[in-house]
């Protein structure tokens, strides 16, 4: 069964510096979208992306965060200068379509670990 | 704006009993959807229910829905050790990105 994969697994970056967390969504899917989990709390809607701009974002997704779609199959997730409550789980998940049974699909994460 | 609050929070049972989970929500909603995670993982969609459903099943999995409480209720029927996770409720927003509650941690002891 076709996935979502993130890249990497755990990323260890200096306070002030920049990181870009990949992700390839389904290779069919239209609809793209970034959360995060901060360690115990709840998970967070960052960005939904759609026809290569924006439609949706929260208030956490300010002007250090951004996302691209740089070529067919990658969908990135740049932060520019990190802080360290940026430390959480980033996870991407794509769909299908529009419509409300649309389910999403979930990669495995990306640790993010500001030090 | 907060949605899909979890209760309990966790939830520790032997295996072979069954495990209830309950959500509340607070704005009107089209369909609630239930995630697991097992740790260290991505989320898994286990099942949708849409507003105009009462119950659904898929396998060991019992959803009901109460729109006029705002409340759902996620059933795992003779839990296994593999059941083990969080487990999280979540309703569309207006651009169908998801809204998240707390979650429950369940332990099913062997």
């Amino acid at each position: 069964e076709p996935e979502v994969t993130q890249t990497p697994s755990h990323q260890v970056t200096q306070m002030g510096q920049e990181v870009i967390l990949r992700c390839v969504p389904i290779s069919n899917h239209l609809y793209f979208y970034w959360y995060r989990q901060i360690l115990g709390q709840k998970v967070e809607f960052l960005v939904s992306f759609y026809n290569n701009e924006i439609s949706e974002k929260s208030e956490i997704f300010d002007d250090q965060f951004s996302v691209e779609r740089p070529d067919g199959s990658n969908f990135t997730l740049k932060i520019r200068s990190t802080k360290l409550e940026d430390s959480a789980m980033y996870f991407c998940a794509s769909r299908l379509g529009q419509g409300d049974n649309q389910p999403q699909h979930f990669g495995d994460g990306t640790r993010l670990s500001i030090l | 704006s907060q949605q899909g609050e979890e209760d309990p929070q966790a939830l520790s049972i032997q295996e072979g009993e069954n495990a209830t989970m309950n959500c509340s929500y607070k704005t009107s909603i089209n369909n609630l959807q239930w995630y697991r995670q097992n740790s260290g993982r991505g989320l898994v969609h286990l099942i949708l229910i849409r507003s105009n459903e009462r119950e659904k099943h898929s396998g060991r999995l019992r959803v009901t829905l109460d729109t006029s409480k705002k409340s759902s209720s996620l059933l795992i029927t003779a839990s296994r050790a593999a059941d083990t996770a969080s487990y999280f409720c979540a309703t569309f927003g207006g651009n169908y990105q998801l809204i998240w509650g707390a979650g429950t941690k369940l332990i099913i002891k062997p």
